[in-house]
Order: C-alpha cells, then structure tokens, then sequence
C-alpha cells in the first residue's frame, strides 16, 4: 500500500488561491468517496478540512473546497490568508478497512 | 467537548515493547471506529492501525502487522496499541483519531515514541 503523491510545496499571494493534488489508484482514490485532508500547523494535531471528496465540517470556512476526478483528488484554497500557511495531507480509504495519507504538501502565504 | 488523550509514550530499546493509551471524552466512543497514525519527526503522517466499534474488525499498515495489535475498552472509552519488537523506524509522534468516512475526523495532541539504545 503506498503513500498517495502530493506536490512536495506550493505557494500563493494573499488573496490569491492555491491547489494542491492528490493522487492515487483505483484501489483507493479512484475507488472510494472517501478522500478527506487535513491542515497541520507546526507543533500541532492535524485538523479535519474536508471529508468525503467535498464535505466541509462545521466550523471549516468556505475557501476550503474538495474535488476528485480519477484517480487524483484535489484541495483548493480560496483567499489565501497567513493564517492558511500550514501543512496539508489528504487521505483515502484503502479498501480492507485500511487508509492511506499523501506525502504532505507545505503550504507557504508569499 | 471532545476530548483524546494519548499517553504512554517514552524511550524504549530496539526489541522492546510499548503499551499506548488514548482516554476518550465527549462522545459516544462505542459507536466510533478508531485509529493510530504515527509522525516520525519532521516527516509526513502515516496511517498505522484501524478498529471497529466493536473490536471485531482490525487492521493494520504493513510496516507493523504481525509486531503492533489494536484494542478498545468500550466500557472504559479507551483505545490501545500494543507495540512489540520496537525499532528505530518506529519513533515517531503516536496520535490516536476518531474514524469517519474512512478518513479521521478528531485527533489528539499525541505521544511521542522514541526507540534508541
């Protein structure tokens, strides 16, 4: 079972908005509606951004926004705010009652 | 409020065993598949192990299968992860979640690993 792939980095201007992929296979991303992603700042847990390809949590602002097409699942960031400078992760179910994370993909607010 | 609380964390020796403890508060933790995902530092998030409401059904990440074994108490609102054979690529930041919709939902703070001579 190996990691999805994320883009290692990727950056944005205030205001600006940023995506990040996420890809896997048929047998977990492309397979299931089950992609969720996280935002880890340093020192911290991870939080709970997306759930199930596109749902947000209470509580989650509306520049947080999910998608998938195939195999590759995707985590747009509207109005980048210093505040959304961070790590992020996406996972997906794996089948067999397993999961899988990415990589990770930092975040930076220029 | 909900609440997860990892303890048990610590330095261990290659070979040795650990025992680590997630105290749940807050919700209803029968009803809740839970998990273990690991941070080595400096490093991304890696899924470890998986349980079912009620203990039935477990899984495991390759990496640890046949060494580390999940359990609940539904009674007590706890999760366990039995750690055995430790080795230096076991050392990480140990954080318990709550399951939902095959990903994870609430975290705790975590309990860092060390496994060093």
């Amino acid at each position: 079972q190996s990691a999805l792939t994320q883009p290692p980095s990727a950056s944005g201007s205030p205001g600006q908005s940023v995506t990040i992929s996420c890809t896997g296979t048929s047998s977990d991303v492309g397979g299931y509606k089950y992609v969720s992603w996280y935002q880890q700042h340093p020192g911290k847990a991870p939080k709970l951004l997306i759930y199930e390809v596109s749902q947000r949590p209470s509580g989650v602002p509306d520049r947080f926004s999910g998608s998938k097409s195939g195999n590759t699942a995707s985590l747009t960031v509207s109005g980048l705010q210093a505040e959304d400078e961070a790590d992020y992760y996406c996972s997906s179910y794996g089948g067999n009652n397993k999961v899988v994370f990415g990589g990770g993909t930092k975040v930076t607010v220029l | 409020e909900v609440q997860l609380a990892e303890s048990g964390g610590g330095l261990v020796q290659p070979g040795g065993s650990l025992r680590l403890s997630c105290a749940t508060s807050g919700f209803t933790f029968s009803s809740y598949w839970m998990n273990w995902v690991r941070q080595a530092p400096g490093k991304g998030l890696v899924w470890v192990s998986r349980i079912q409401t009620d203990g039935t059904k477990t899984a495991y990440a390759d990496s640890v299968k046949g060494r580390f074994t999940v359990s609940r108490d539904n009674a007590k609102n706890t999760l366990y992860l039995q750690m055995n054979s430790l080795r230096a690529e076991d050392t990480a930041v140990y954080y318990c979640a709550r399951g939902k919709s095959g990903g994870v939902d609430l975290w705790g703070q975590g309990t860092l690993v060390t496994v060093s001579s």
